[in-house]
């Protein structure tokens, strides 16, 4: 199995601040990588999928990069709405796994 | 629009059984995959099962794997998650999904509690 490791656990971020997420595999999943947010008590919401392609109607500001082991997301500029959780998904050897999460709070 | 509203959660005992289900409406179901998908109290997201169009491929994680059964009923439009001898580590919000090797559409969710 494919261990999907996201770094920080916390980030604590001021709106208007730039935001960096990190998710490793354990191994290489070529760009087979999407990028979910989730808020308390609702279902995640699909933001990139292919590693860096936006999924229908997310906003520039979310932007993913890397490919094989090492990824990343970017809020360019924290809104209010963006404070949640964060998670990856490798789908290189699908159903595909799951990063622990990073939550994007409030500085 | 897309709906996938999922009910049959609540609290069990260990070694009890549950059945979920998941009533999908807004598109032709038989179309697509389906997929259930859990998460455990503070912890991540972890694919449970999934049944291709007409249910002859299925997965089920190593987790469940003998004790759970996904199934569904294209003329209804559900999906259905059987769950037997469940473990308190099944504890979780389980979520009816959509769409592979990415998930666009989700239910809102319905939590299972196994405690004594």
């Amino acid at each position: 199995e494919i261990v999907m490791t996201q770094s920080p656990a916390t980030l604590s971020v001021s709106p208007g601040e730039r935001a960096t997420l990190s998710c490793r595999a354990s191994q290489s999943v070529s760009s087979n990588l999407a990028w979910y947010q989730q808020k308390p008590g609702q279902a995640p919401r699909l933001l990139i999928y292919a590693a860096s392609t936006r999924a229908t109607g997310i906003p520039a500001r979310f932007s993913g990069s890397g490919s094989g082991t090492e990824f990343t997301l970017t809020i360019s500029s924290l809104q209010s709405e963006d404070f949640a959780l964060y998670h990856c998904q490798q789908y290189n050897n699908w159903p595909g796994t799951f990063g622990q999460g990073t939550k994007v709070e409030m500085k | 629009q897309v709906q996938l509203v999922e009910s049959g959660g609540g609290l069990v005992k260990p070694g009890g059984s549950l059945r979920l289900s998941c009533a999908a409406s807004g598109f032709t179901f038989s179309d697509y995959y389906m997929s259930w998908i859990r998460q455990a109290p503070g912890k991540g997201l972890e694919w449970v099962s999934y049944i291709s169009t007409g249910g002859a491929t299925i997965f089920y994680a190593d987790s469940v794997k003998g004790r759970f059964t996904i199934s569904r009923d294209n003329a209804k439009n559900s999906l259905f998650l059987q769950m037997n001898s469940l473990r308190a580590e099944d504890t979780a919000v389980y979520y009816c999904a959509r769409d592979r090797p990415t998930v666009s559409y989700w239910g809102q969710g319905t939590l299972v509690t196994v405690s004594s």
